[in-house]
C-alpha cells in the first residue's frame, strides 16, 4: 500500500491567485495522477505526473491553467493558476504502487474554495 | 475510450433493508480493472474493491457483495443489511492496463440510509 499525505487540506483563495498543492508519499511509485471532483460531481482526471518530464495532460486540461511539477518518484505537485470561482474543487493526488496490478491509491484531497 | 455508467443518482432505504448499485463499463481492452470506492461526507475516498478483468468471481466482505457479469459489462455492488454509517456517494471505476491505469470515474450514486 501507499500513505499520501496532501497539503493543504482546504483553503479557501481569491478570484486571480494561485495555489499550488502538495502531494507527498510515502514509498516510491511507478505513476502519480491528479484528479478533479467540483461540487456534486465525479472525479475528472487532470494529468499524469511524470517524474524528470512534463505532465500529460487529460482533453480539457492545459499546462498554463494546470502546472505540474515531480521532481523524484515520492512528490508531486499541482498548481491551480489565475483561480476563478470555477475551480472550486476537491483536488485529488492519486499513485499507482505498480503498473501491473492496478491498485491505486488516493490521497485525502484538497478542498479548494475560490471567492 | 472507456466509459462508466452508475445509472442510479440516488437511492434512498431505510436501516437494514439491502441495497444494490449498478454499474456498466465500456471498453476495447481486454485487460482491465474495475473498482468501487466509497466517498463518505468528509470526502476521502475509501477504496472498497479491485476486480480485474480475468477474474469474474463473485466476492463477499462482510455486508459488501459485488457481482462481475463480463457478459453484461457490469459490476454490481450490494450492502446487505445497510447501516446509516453506509451513507455516503459510491462510485465505480474503471482502468485499463493499456492506457497506463488511469481511472475512468462513473458519475456516483448517492446512498442514504435513514434510521
Amino acid at each position: 500500500s501507499a500513505v499520501i499525505s496532501q497539503k493543504p487540506s482546504r483553503d479557501i483563495c481569491q478570484r486571480g491567485t494561485s495555489l499550488t498543492i502538495q502531494c507527498q508519499v510515502d514509498s516510491q511509485v511507478t505513476m502519480m495522477f491528479w484528479y478533479r471532483q467540483q461540487p456534486g460531481q465525479s472525479l475528472t482526471l487532470i494529468a499524469t505526473a511524470n517524474q524528470g518530464s512534463e505532465a500529460t495532460y487529460e482533453s480539457g486540461f492545459v499546462i498554463d491553467k494546470f502546472p505540474i511539477s515531480r521532481p523524484n518518484l515520492t512528490f508531486s505537485t499541482l498548481t491551480v493558476s489565475n483561480m476563478s470561482p470555477e475551480d472550486s474543487s476537491i483536488y485529488l493526488c492519486s499513485v499507482a504502487v505498480s503498473a501491473n496490478t492496478g491498485e491505486l491509491f488516493f490521497g485525502e484531497g484538497s478542498r479548494l474554495t475560490v471567492l | 475510450a472507456q466509459k462508466v455508467t452508475q445509472a442510479q443518482t440516488e437511492i434512498s432505504v431505510v436501516e437494514k433493508e439491502d441495497v444494490t448499485l449498478d454499474c456498466v463499463y465500456e471498453t476495447r481492452d481486454t485487460t482491465y480493472y474495475l473498482f468501487w470506492y466509497k466517498q463518505p461526507p468528509s470526502g476521502e475516498l475509501v477504496f472498497l474493491i479491485r476486480r480485474n478483468s480475468f477474474d469474474e468471481q463473485n466476492e463477499i466482505s462482510g455486508r459488501y457483495s459485488w457481482n462481475f457479469q463480463k457478459s453484461t459489462s457490469s459490476f454490481n455492488f450490494t450492502i446487505t443489511a445497510s447501516q446509516v454509517v453506509d451513507s455516503a456517494v459510491y462510485f465505480c471505476a474503471l482502468s485499463v492496463q493499456a492506457a497506463g491505469n488511469k481511472l475512468t470515474f462513473g458519475g456516483g450514486t448517492r446512498v442514504l440510509v435513514k434510521p
